[in-house]
């Protein structure tokens, strides 16, 4: 059975700072990976998205790596801003099954000025 | 180019109760999911449907909980005689195809309060 963890549980970092966002899963028969962004009381929003066979993906001040077969994946946030403040999930989508992604807790992350 | 739309954003309904949370994918996605986050936990699969069929309902309670998605319509996740361990949000997702290898989209979710 699939796990995922993301470490830190949570974050409080100065504006302008870059810092890595965490995530390990149990099973590395996966099949892509996707970071999102929730901002409380709100939906999901999708961030970036990694195939199976990538090593990493980039958007903007974003960018994701997966070393799959260490079962892990980061998250790098360059020059943070308040902005940015969410909580971060990481979820993956496993080989095994057609259907459903597994997701990590979350990091909370905070950007003061 | 709308995205997944859910309706509606906030639900209470009293114990006893049947809840109806709705989904339309988005334009060109035949495939959808249901997720349910439960306060201060991580979101956990439901059910994923396709047009008139559904799919995986591993992650369904076993009573009160269904999920329909008809040819014509949104998606429907139904919860009869809904108890206070029912209150959650409930967020939709659709991809493009059944592996998803455009990944997934999600909406901004229902959150139902059991009072």
């Amino acid at each position: 059975k699939q796990e995922v963890t993301q470490i830190p549980a949570a974050l409080s970092v100065p504006e302008g700072e870059n810092l890595v966002l965490n995530c390990s899963f149990t099973d590395s028969a996966i099949y892509n990976l996707q970071w999102f962004r929730q901002d409380p009381g709100k939906g999901l929003t999708s961030l970036l998205l990694i195939q199976s066979s990538q090593r990493e993906q980039t958007s903007g001040r974003l960018n994701a790596s997966l070393d799959k077969s260490s079962g892990r994946s980061t998250l790098y946030i360059a020059a943070s801003q308040p902005g940015d403040s969410a909580t971060y999930l990481c979820a993956v989508k496993d080989t095994g099954t057609a259907s459903k992604l597994t997701f990590g807790t979350g990091t909370r992350l905070q950007v003061t000025l | 180019n709308a995205g997944v739309m859910q309706n509606p954003r906030h639900l209470v309904r009293r114990r006893g109760q049947e809840a109806r949370l709705r989904c339309s994918p988005m334009k060109g996605h035949s495939h959808v999911y249901w997720y349910r986050q439960l306060p201060e936990e991580g979101l956990k699969f439901m059910v994923y449907l396709q047009k008139e069929n559904i799919i995986d309902e591993s992650g369904m309670p076993k009573e009160r909980f269904s999920a329909e998605f008809p040819k014509e319509g949104p998606s429907i996740l139904r919860i009869q005689q809904v108890v206070r361990g029912d209150s959650a949000a409930y967020f939709c997702a659709s991809s493009r195809d059944r592996p998803a290898n455009y990944g997934y989209t999600f909406g901004s979710g229902t959150r139902l309060t059991v009072v």
